[in-house]
């Protein structure tokens, strides 16, 4: 069975400060992707960055960093310099083989402080 | 980039009646589409998955006479939720994958239907 295990379920930085979310992640398929989402207060889901699983090389895009190292299961998603409007909840999720299903984690939400 | 519309996006109804929610992909054909399901403050839920032409196929604990699927075109599903209670209040959520890239990953989500059943 997949699973996805997002151990933060809050966190409060200030403004500017660096942070990372982890996102630890089981499968028995070789072939999977996983996904991060950002869901602002309004509900719908913001897609962040999709990964397949042969593609381990990390990943950034302006403030957003992922590290996906499959030795340890583990996606994990970095911004840098947070600002008040990355205030979210943050979803990472797997879709295995064909990802006829997607499993979310319970996700993280993030406080940034003025 | 591919949109999933979904109608409503907020609806209110009355204890025993029947909300039907629309999922739509506005550019792209998906054979498959995936309901879920988020009560507040708590993670996504897959409900059902939704197969153009055939039966959906339902998540264990999931009743499948409660929330009722079709998926009667590549564009379109629908999710009604029959005889609604309060305990159904919640934000539902579809996804769609492109029939043309089902090979790389690409999954698309709709904007949500939050349900409130008083």
């Amino acid at each position: 069975a997949q699973k996805v295990t997002q151990a933060q379920t809050e966190i409060s930085v200030v403004e500017k400060e660096d942070v990372t979310l982890d996102c630890v992640y089981e499968t028995r398929d070789t072939t999977y992707y996983l996904f991060w989402y950002k869901q602002p207060p309004s509900g719908e889901l913001v897609f962040l960055i999709r990964r397949n699983s042969f593609d381990e090389q990390n990943e950034i895009s302006g403030r957003y960093s992922w590290n996906f190292q499959k030795s340890t299961s583990s996606f994990n998603f970095t911004i840098t310099a947070s600002q008040v409007v990355d205030s979210a909840v943050y979803f990472c999720a797997l879709g295995e083989g064909g990802y006829q299903k997607v499993t979310f984690g319970t996700g993280t939400k993030l406080q940034v402080i003025p | 980039g591919a949109v999933v519309s979904q109608h409503p996006s907020w609806v209110i109804c009355k204890s025993g009646t029947s909300v039907k929610i629309e999922c739509r992909s506005l550019d792209f054909q998906a054979t498959t589409m995936f309901w879920y399901r988020q009560f507040p403050k708590q993670s996504l839920m897959l409900m059902a998955t939704s197969n153009e032409g055939s039966k959906a196929t339902y998540e264990q604990g999931v009743e499948k006479d409660k929330f009722l699927i079709n998926h009667a075109s590549l564009t379109l599903s629908t999710l009604t939720v029959t005889s609604a209670h309060p305990e159904d209040s919640s934000f539902y959520i579809c996804s769609a994958r492109d029939l043309g890239q089902v090979g790389t990953g690409e999954l698309f989500f709709g904007e949500g239907s939050r349900l409130t059943v008083l």
